[in-house]
């Protein structure tokens, strides 16, 4: 499976504020996924990472919240912009390991623990 | 109707015993299906895709029942070890994305 890093492992913000969160993996991958896992609930995604193209949003996520890029295979960056304490949570990366292809499985990042006072 | 749904638990199983529980998914599309655990403030690790014909790992069995929209997951000889929240996730008809279920609890004790 893929080696997937984040950055930060987790951070403190004050609401209004903006934190970026970036999303390493060793072998490039077409796909590339964000989670947000809020505190006693399972994984909702937010959006799907294409490399060369806009992210694909989910209902309820929309750009200028959870702005993101993508600007080559290895490498993703999720924002959470004007933040609230509802946006606390974790985030996580995943990405869909190419040799699994017929079973789309998908392997997760350590995530993001982050707190909004 | 959640589109992923699993019992809670938690699941108290004594060390070696045998513990089974299912996850039922509404989307009759549906076209790959995994079970994951999360440990405690950790991330989702696939434990095993879940294939038609029902596949087995080691300790860990899964099985796929389309016509009734389950799916099941065993664990044999349980140890310690296999304390953990295990999630039910599913591919629809969306490419690539993942649906989850809320997870189920398992507490294995000595």
């Amino acid at each position: 499976s893929a080696v997937i890093s984040q950055k930060p492992s987790r951070d403190i913000c004050q609401r209004g504020t903006s934190l970026t969160i970036q999303c390493q993996v060793d072998s490039q991958v077409t796909m590339m996924f964000w989670y947000r896992q809020q505190p006693g609930q399972s994984l909702t995604l937010i959006a799907t990472a294409n490399q060369g193209s806009e992210a694909t949003y989910e209902s309820g996520f929309v750009i200028d919240k959870f702005p993101i890029s993508r600007p080559n295979l290895t490498f993703s960056t999720l924002t959470v912009s004007n933040m609230s304490p509802e946006d606390s949570s974790i985030y996580l990366c995943s990405v869909e390991w190419p040799d699994r292809l017929s079973y789309n499985e998908q392997f997760f990042g350590p995530g993001t623990r982050l707190t909004v006072l | 109707r959640k589109e992923v749904e699993q019992d809670p638990g938690p699941f108290n199983v004594p060390e070696g015993a045998t513990v089974a529980f299912n996850c039922t998914y509404s989307n009759s599309a549906s076209q790959s299906f995994f079970w994951y655990r999360q440990d405690c403030r950790k991330e989702p690790k696939l434990l095993m895709s879940v294939y038609s014909s029902g596949n087995e790992d080691g300790r860990f069995t899964a099985q796929l029942n389309r016509a009734s929209q389950y799916i099941s997951l065993l664990i044999r000889d349980s140890k310690l070890s296999d304390s953990a929240t295990y999630l039910c996730v599913l591919m629809g008809d969306s490419w690539g994305k993942l649906q989850f279920g809320a997870g189920t609890q398992v507490v294995v004790t000595p």
